[in-house]
């Protein structure tokens, strides 16, 4: 299947800082890409939907200005959470989809955030 | 976005039993997808099914669906230690490529 890379895969950030997470597809252009969050022994609930060249999409429930959502080319999307608080501590994926009917989503590796 | 149930929840096998893993849903689909993921790793895609197949194979793995019972199960014959790891069922509404997520099944093969 395609690779999509995920980076970094471990994060350890203050309070109050600003952490960058990129999504890239290495092999295939991704039209589409989706970040979700997984809380510990839970699973993933989608935090938004992002198109090459356009604004986000977030779900209800998943601030705009704290977890911001870049997806300037086709191969990479980044996922910035600002002001970051412990409580934001989880582990985050991306996935990426390119164009056409039934094309699956491939998973990036995922990041372990800790905010302490 | 609705999530998807999973039952069970967990489950330990021995090696070379059989797993079986029930996801049910409730909306409309365009296709029904088996992911496995390993503790604090990323997903990987198992297999796929669409909504107009009932059943499909790959490898040791079988997946049925039943859309008019909104379920669909994953079966993964001769289990072996390495499959230890937690799955998950996701699926997309019609006219939609976002993914909704079970909430997994995690299973311990011991051996």
């Amino acid at each position: 299947g395609a690779v999509v890379s995920q980076h970094p895969s471990r994060v350890i950030c203050k309070s109050g800082t600003s952490v960058k997470i990129e999504c890239r597809s290495l092999d295939f252009q991704a039209t589409t890409m989706f970040w979700y969050r997984q809380f510990p022994k839970q699973s993933l609930m989608l935090m938004a939907t992002s198109n090459e060249g356009s604004k986000a999409t977030y779900e209800q429930g998943v601030e705009k200005d704290k977890f911001l959502i870049n997806h300037a080319s086709l191969t990479l999307s980044t996922l910035t959470v600002t002001s970051a608080h412990p409580e934001d501590s989880s582990f985050y994926i991306c996935s990426a989809r390119g164009s056409g009917g039934h094309t699956e989503a491939f998973f990036g590796q995922g990041t372990r955030l800790t905010v302490v | 976005s609705q999530q998807g149930e999973e039952d069970p929840q967990a489950l330990s096998i021995q090696e070379g039993e059989n797993a079986t893993m029930n996801c049910s849903y409730k909306t409309s689909i365009n296709n029904l997808q088996w992911y496995r993921q390993n503790s604090g790793r990323g997903l990987v895609h198992l297999i796929l099914i669409r909504s107009n197949e009932r059943e499909k194979h790959s490898g040791r793995l079988r997946v049925t669906l039943d859309t008019s019972k909104k379920s669909s199960s994953l079966l993964i014959t001769a289990s072996r230690a390495a499959d230890t790891a937690s799955y998950f069922c996701a699926f997309s509404g019609a006219g939609s490529y976002q993914l909704t997520f079970g909430k997994g099944t995690k299973l311990s093969v011991i051996p």
